[in-house]
This record gives structure tokens, sequence and C-alpha cells, in this order.
């Protein structure tokens, strides 16, 4: 069955410092997988999606389908990243998205 | 742009009461979605039309739930009767098409007393 699995439900970090949020997929098919953020007070949206191969707002993500991963990567985290963030698996390519849990960051100064 | 809008942003009902969410995507996007957010966990999706017509409702508690997009633009999503286990945000989000980014609401933070 499709399934995405966030194994933190908090992550905390200070300012400056690595962060990776893990991400975990279980799918028979050809996977697309996203990234989708929600700041505090703000309605969920997009950050990055695999197949765009590209760093949004310091961020990046590699498919890793040897591992079924999709981990959430920056080298320097700012305090502006906390949020919640949710990986997310399209099923079908119909345009149904499977959620993770979600992993709250919390960046200290 | 303007986005995806949604009403009301809050409900408070109690059980086994009827309540209605309604839903206006951005302009000119096809494919229209209904997710539950139970608290703690990520969105699930409920129903996904493809302009007026429904392409996906597997998750959809039919018995209860119902959704509707007359004229493939606006959609309203209903809960009747409503159960304590419905308290959740209904997020409504909205794509050009259906392998396109989805782009969200706001979202009804609906409690069931």
């Amino acid at each position: 069955a499709q399934r995405v699995t966030q194994p933190e439900k908090l992550l905390s970090v200070f300012k400056g410092a690595p962060v990776e949020l893990k991400c975990n997929y279980s799918y028979s098919g050809s996977p697309e997988l996203f990234w989708y953020v929600q700041y505090s007070r703000q309605r969920l949206q997009l950050l990055l999606r695999h197949i765009s191969r590209e760093s949004i707002k310091g961020f990046t993500a590699d498919l890793n389908k040897g591992e079924t991963s999709f981990h959430l990567k920056k080298p320097f985290a700012q305090e502006e990243d906390s949020a919640m963030y949710y990986c997310a698996l399209l099923y079908n390519q119909g345009g149904k998205l499977i959620f993770g849990q979600g992993t709250e960051l919390s960046v200290k100064p | 742009e303007a986005g995806v809008a949604q009403s009301p942003r809050y409900k408070i009902i109690e059980k086994r009461q009827s309540v209605a969410f309604w839903c206006n995507p951005i302009s000119g996007h096809a494919t229209l979605y209904w997710y539950q957010q139970i608290l703690g966990q990520g969105p699930k999706l409920l129903i996904q039309f493809q302009n007026n017509g429904v392409v996906d409702d597997s998750q959809l508690p039919k018995d209860r739930f119902s959704a509707e997009r007359l004229k493939g633009v606006d959609s309203t999503l209903k809960i009747q009767p409503a159960k304590l286990e419905d308290s959740a945000v209904y997020l409504c989000a909205s794509s050009l098409e259906r392998d396109q980014p989805q782009h969200f609401g706001d979202g009804t933070r609906l409690s069931i007393l």
C-alpha cells in the first residue's frame, strides 16, 4: 500500500545549523514526491517537487529510489524556516496526494 | 492571482447536526480537492473533482459526507449528521490539471461538541 512516513514529529535546531527532515515512502509505481510547508497562520504551500530539481529558500531534496527516501535538507537553518513540513507522494499521476504526518521544525536563535 | 477561497473559517456544531463548507478555486483550475486534516496528522484526500465530475471519492464516508461541484467552479462539502470524530480542518485545494501543483485554501476548522 502507498504510504509516506515522516519519523520525526518535532525537530529542533539552532540557527545556522544544518537541518534534515526525513521522509520515506512506500509505492510500487514511479514516485513523484513533494514537500509542502505551512508557516504559522499561513496556508499550506508547495515548497518543492523532486522533478523540478530546484533549490527553494536554500532547501533541496533528492529522491533516493534505493532507500525510498526524499529527505529535505538545508545547510544553514534560519529562524524564518520554523514551520510545519509535509512530505507528499503523488499517487497514480492522477493528482491524488498522500501526505505524511508532518514534522514541525523549530529553529532557535 | 487570487488564491483558493474557503468559508467559513471556523464552525462549531453539536453532534448529529449538519454543516456545509464552501470553496471557490483559483480561476481556470479544472481540478478541485477536499481534504480532511485531523489534529496531528497530514491532510487526507476525501474527494477529487475534474471540472464537475468526480474522479476519486474512495475515502469519502458516503453515509454522512457529500460534495458537489455543479458548474465546475465552486464546490460545497456537507456533513450530515456530524460525529465527534469529524472534528478537523477541512482543506480545499485546486490545480490547473490533475498532475499540476495543488494550491490550498486556509481551511475551515470544524469543532463538534
